[in-house]
């Protein structure tokens, strides 16, 4: 079975600072990890995934996220947030050659002026 | 065109009423699921189906009753409504059977039971 964690619940950002969001995830097989964004009162968007090769993916809106496969890792970053970023983030694991796709508890996000 | 479409958005209906969602994907995705988002808003899969067949049916009140007709579509009975029912209920899809990618979710489906 897969697990993730995701180890902030809120991250509080003024705009143009960065942000890194960040995800941790336990399992006995190999997986393909995804982050996804929610806007408010809307479905769940893609914003990069991890299935093979480089460990370091780019993503939609500026935002990339690196694969660390020792510390069972896949934490989000952006190097300068607008108002607009602000969302709910969910890291998600799927095991390579499975169908469920499970879920952190996700991380609200707030950017301020 | 929308990739995943589920009606419908909002549903206001009183406890024991029976109710469906209905959901279609236009992508040729060979995988569908349900996916049920609590008021803290944490995802938790119900139900998957791949090529018509259940896959995954995760603990979930026998209330709750899936139906796949086809590969583009797979809706969500639910019967007996109770007040715990209320969430967000989304619907997703991937194309697992040729190489595993990212699922696609529709806008959701708000329940409110009253």
């Amino acid at each position: 079975a897969q697990s993730v964690t995701q180890l902030d619940s809120q991250v509080p950002v003024f705009e143009e600072a960065p942000v890194e969001l960040r995800c941790n995830y336990s399992s006995s097989v190999s997986v393909y990890l995804f982050w996804y964004v929610q806007y408010p009162n809307q479905g769940l968007q893609l914003l990069l995934k991890y299935l093979s090769g480089s460990t370091l993916v780019k993503g939609i809106n500026g935002f990339e996220a690196e694969f660390n496969k020792s510390q069972t890792s896949f934490h989000l970053r952006k190097p300068s947030v607008h108002i607009s970023d602000t969302a709910e983030y969910f890291c998600a694991v799927t095991p390579s050659n499975d169908y469920k796709l499970s879920f952190g508890a996700g991380t609200t996000v707030t950017v301020r002026a | 065109d929308t990739a995943v479409s589920q009606t419908p958005k909002y549903l206001v209906t009183q406890m024991g009423n029976d109710k469906s969602i209905k959901c279609e994907q236009n992508l040729g995705h060979d995988t569908m699921y349900w996916y049920k988002q609590d008021s803290k808003k944490f995802l938790k899969i119900m139900f998957s189906y791949n090529n018509k067949e259940l896959i995954i049916n995760e603990t979930v009140p026998n209330r709750f009753s899936p139906k796949s007709p086809d590969k583009a579509h797979l809706n969500l009975h639910i019967n007996s409504l109770e007040l715990g029912d209320s969430a967000v209920y989304f619907c997703a899809s991937s194309q697992v059977g040729r190489g595993n990618t990212e699922a696609f979710f529709g806008q959701g489906t708000r329940l409110t039971v009253v």
